[in-house]
């Protein structure tokens, strides 16, 4: 699977917009992008994921470069309740149990008031 | 999005002990399910795959007579942990791919913290 580098940690105040930048240069043509957060002593919870589109639904907005090469998770109107790991994960689709999850250190975002 | 039980949540046992965790994919069908384990202050590590109907491959360093995985159905999945010592205090988490879907997105349990005394 291709390596993503995230940033250790970041704040973000609550009400604006958190941007969460993930880069993944040796990015392959049939891998999608996906994106997980895991909230303190939960399992992860799946938010969104693309392959060369933006995407958006109800949790999030994924902006992917054009050159796939790096991805940006937005959280419009990030609450205390966003306070979460984010891990960005790069797989390949449909390619039996081949096709697994490899989970890095991920990005800790801590939401303040 | 479709949702993942796991059974108990919380387990305490004594070391030398044997210990049942169920994985529940509760509104869709999972020919596969994923196993990890994840100690305190870490990132998430795959333990094992279970494929429906057949053996479980187990990652590299995983030993599979200690963490037995059964995946006798399409909604089901168990990890025993064998003869528990306290180095396998951990919390473990299960996933459940989505088959058949465009999407092939896996979906995670609550997670289960196992303490052995």
């Amino acid at each position: 699977d291709a390596k993503t580098t995230q940033p250790t940690s970041m704040d973000c105040a609550e009400g604006r917009a958190a941007n969460l930048p993930c880069n993944h240069s040796t990015i392959s043509g049939n891998e999608y992008v996906y994106w997980y957060r895991q909230i303190h002593s939960q399992g992860p919870q799946y938010i969104i994921h693309g392959l060369k589109n933006n995407e958006t639904n109800e949790m999030a907005s994924l902006i992917i470069t054009e050159d796939r090469k790096s991805s940006t998770l937005i959280l419009p109107h990030a609450t205390l309740r966003d306070t979460a790991v984010y891990y960005c994960i790069v797989r390949p689709q449909n390619t039996g149990t081949a096709s697994k999850l490899t989970f890095g250190t991920g990005t800790r975002l801590q939401v303040t008031l | 999005g479709a949702v993942v039980s796991q059974h108990p949540s919380r387990v305490i046992c004594k070391s030398g002990t044997s210990v049942k965790i169920e994985c529940r994919s509760l509104d869709f069908q999972a020919t596969t399910m994923f196993w990890y384990r994840q100690f305190p202050k870490q990132s998430l590590m795959l333990m094992a795959t279970s494929n429906e109907g057949s053996k479980a491959t187990y990652e590299q360093g995983v030993e599979k007579d200690k963490f037995l995985i059964n995946h006798a159905s399409l909604t089901l999945s168990t990890l025993t942990v064998t003869s528990a010592h306290p180095e396998d205090s951990s919390f473990y988490i299960c996933s459940a791919r989505v088959s058949g879907s465009s999407t092939d997105t896996q979906y995670f349990g609550p997670g289960t913290r196992l303490t052995v005394l």
